[in-house]
């Protein structure tokens, strides 16, 4: 069975700081990693994957996550966050073929000020 | 952009009340899902379904539950008879083909069981 972990339940950084949120994952099995973002009052948003290839995946709105098979992370980092940056992050995991995303917890990201 | 729509946006109920909520998959996808998320929880997996039918569930989803897609759009999540533990955020997904396509989330149905 697949599990996500994301130790921080919530994450509070000043504007304009960079960030990092931990994703950490089991699986017995090759896997494809998500990241899915969910502003206040919406609904899940894909932000970036991983599928295969580079290692290292972007979103459009500068964020980054970085795939290490070694340690089983998929942790997600921004070098500057801004305030419109505040809500839940979702680090999700599946393997191949047409299975269901198993999700962490969800780390609450808070920029202030 | 196309995208997955869900309705109603807010449902209270009482206890032990049928209600039904309902997801406009995008148009030229194929594999459906539901997931739910109670508050404070994380996000869990209900239900796929390709082809017409139920093509994997989970624990959550019991005999309370079911799944269908009366026409050409919709795809629809009942709850037959609601308990309080029933209350949460229900998510619609969609995707197209197997393998590494991603999952469209729709925007969700809050549910409140009284």
């Amino acid at each position: 069975a697949q599990s996500v972990t994301q130790l921080d339940s919530q994450v509070p950084v000043f504007e304009e700081a960079p960030v990092e949120l931990r994703c950490n994952y089991s699986s017995s099995v090759s896997v494809y990693l998500f990241w899915y973002v969910q502003y206040p009052n919406q609904g899940l948003q894909l932000l970036l994957k991983y599928l295969s290839g580079s290692t290292l995946v972007e979103s459009i709105n500068g964020f980054e996550a970085e795939f290490n098979k070694s340690q089983t992370s998929f942790h997600l980092r921004k070098p500057s966050v801004h305030i419109s940056d505040t809500a839940e992050y979702f680090c999700a995991v599946r393997n191949s073929g047409n299975t269901p995303l198993v999700f962490g917890k969800g780390t609450r990201l808070s920029v202030i000020a | 952009e196309p995208e997955v729509t869900q309705t109603p946006s807010h449902q209270v109920t009482q206890m032990g009340q049928e209600v039904i909520l309902r997801c406009v998959p995008i148009s030229n996808h194929l594999y459906f899902y539901w997931y739910r998320q109670i508050l404070g929880q994380k996000v869990e997996f209900l239900v796929s379904f390709y082809n017409n039918e139920i093509s994997e569930k989970s624990e959550i989803f019991d005999d309370q539950f079911s799944v269908e897609r009366p026409d050409g759009s919709n795809f629809t999540l009942k709850i037959r008879s609601t308990k309080l533990e029933d209350s949460a955020m229900y998510f619609c997904a969609s995707n197209k083909d197997r393998g590494t396509d991603t999952q469209y989330f729709g925007p969700g149905t809050r549910l409140t069981v009284l």
